[in-house]
């Protein structure tokens, strides 16, 4: 089975400011990795597909870059509504398997 | 629009059964794989299962291989959890997701685009 680690496990911010979340794989999972946001009380959403494509009405604040086991998940400037959590996902083999989350939280 | 919605959840008593169903819309839920992710209460996503556009091909968690069961209707576009000898640990709200896609003989996962609001699944005496 490969484990992502996410770190860190929470980030304290304010809106404006620029961040980036990391996400290690315990084996390649070369490009197969996507990141959900996930919000209090809802499904999450996909945000980033294939390390770096973003999903469909994703604004362009949202980026996403690595492959093999290091991938990060950059946020150019905070939006009130992007106070969440967010997961990294592998789906390069089964079982898939999540990261355990990054919460962003409003300093 | 594209739409999943699951029903189904409630509580249930240790060792005991429950069938999720998930209503698919919006889009051609017949070329599609599918997915079921759970999360337990204040935890982390968890993949349960994945089931080829046909149902020919189905994977499952270690954690729930012989005791869950995914299946769907094409004809009714719904997609199933059967879960039987439920435990503890299987207390989560279950989401569907879309998923994966076959050319061929060949079946390749993807990323989920497409989610449900979950149902919540307690397993308690």
């Amino acid at each position: 089975e490969i484990v992502l680690t996410q770190s860190p496990g929470t980030l304290s911010l304010s809106p404006g400011e620029r961040t980036t979340l990391s996400c290690r794989a315990s084996q390649s999972v070369s490009s197969s990795l996507a990141w959900y946001q996930q919000k209090p009380g809802q499904a999450p959403r996909l945000l980033i597909f294939g390390a770096s494509s973003r999903a469909t009405d994703i604004p362009d604040r949202f980026s996403g870059s690595g492959s093999g086991t290091d991938f990060t998940l950059t946020i150019s400037r905070l939006e009130p509504e992007d106070f969440a959590v967010y997961y990294c996902q592998q789906y390069g083999s089964s079982p898939l398997t999540f990261g355990g989350g990054t919460k962003v939280e409003i300093k | 629009q594209v739409q999943l919605v699951e029903s189904g959840g409630g509580v249930v008593q240790p060792g005991g059964s429950l069938r999720l169903p998930c209503a698919a819309s919006g889009f051609t839920f017949s070329t599609y794989g599918m997915n079921w992710v759970r999360q337990a209460p204040g935890k982390g996503l968890e993949w349960v299962a994945f089931i080829r556009y046909d149902g020919s091909n189905k994977y499952y968690a270690d954690s729930v291989k012989g005791r869950f069961t995914i299946s769907r209707d094409n004809s009714k576009n719904t997609l199933y959890l059967q879960m039987n000898s439920l435990r503890a640990e299987d207390t989560a709200v279950y989401y569907c997701a879309k998923g994966g896609y076959c050319s061929g003989v060949t079946c390749y996962f993807t990323a989920f685009d497409i989610w449900g609001q979950g149902t919540m699944v307690t397993v308690s005496s």
